[in-house]
């Protein structure tokens, strides 16, 4: 069975601070990783991909994650956040089976940037 | 190009009552696939679309309907709505590689409530 666990629900972090988003994963099987964002009454954006290749993996507005196989780990950080960061944050995995594609979704961190 | 649109973006509706939601993909993308979002579930997958069949299925019951037209636009219908389906309905399109994986892009949802 597969699984996505985020594991803190809420993050606040004082604005220019770094922030790090936990996120595990577990599955049997070859997975692709992804973390999306949801700001207030739009859908998910996606952030950043890990397809294959190096495991350190830059996305867009500064965020990047490190894809760690052993601890099967997909961590988002940020060196510095901005007030505008304030948003939902979901860690999503992909199986590729012969169907199609399989998504799997975390229940979300809530990360509020203070200022 | 134009992103993934959803129509109504709010709806109310009665407990009984049915009610269609309707999702316009990017173009060219020929997969769409439903999320049920609520704060206690977080994102659930309904189900996905792809050349007009159904390719995968989440677990909800069968007052959970969908279809897509050739036009890869899609709707999903809810019949005899009971209080709990209130949530965000979200509908994504992908661009499909045939055998590889691809990536989600989301509509900004419609929000269901049900009283």
């Amino acid at each position: 069975a597969q699984s996505v666990t985020q594991l803190d629900s809420q993050v606040p972090v004082f604005e220019e601070a770094p922030v790090e988003l936990r996120c595990n994963y577990s599955s049997s099987v070859s997975v692709y990783l992804f973390w999306y964002v949801q700001y207030p009454n739009q859908g998910l954006q996606l952030l950043l991909k890990y397809l294959s290749g190096s495991t350190l993996v830059k996305g867009i507005n500064g965020f990047e994650a490190e894809f760690n196989k052993s601890q099967t780990s997909f961590h988002l950080r940020k060196p510095s956040v901005h007030i505008s960061d304030t948003a939902e944050y979901f860690c999503a995995v992909t199986l590729v089976v012969n169907t199609g594609n399989q998504f799997y979704f975390g229940t979300g961190t809530s990360l509020t940037v203070i200022p | 190009k134009a992103g993934v649109t959803q129509t109504p973006r709010y709806l109310i509706k009665t407990r009984g009552q049915q009610v269609t939601l309707s999702c316009s993909p990017i173009s060219g993308h020929r997969s769409v696939s439903w999320y049920q979002q609520t704060p206690g579930q977080g994102l659930q997958f309904l189900f996905e679309y792809f050349s007009e069949t159904q390719r995968n299925k989440g677990n909800f019951p069968g007052r959970f309907s969908g279809r897509q037209f050739s036009n890869s636009r899609s709707e999903m219908n809810v019949s005899t709505l009971e209080l709990g389906d209130s949530a965000l309905y979200l509908c994504a399109s992908s661009p499909v590689r045939t055998g590889g994986l691809y990536e989600q892009y989301f509509g900004p949802g419609t929000r269901l409530t049900v009283t």
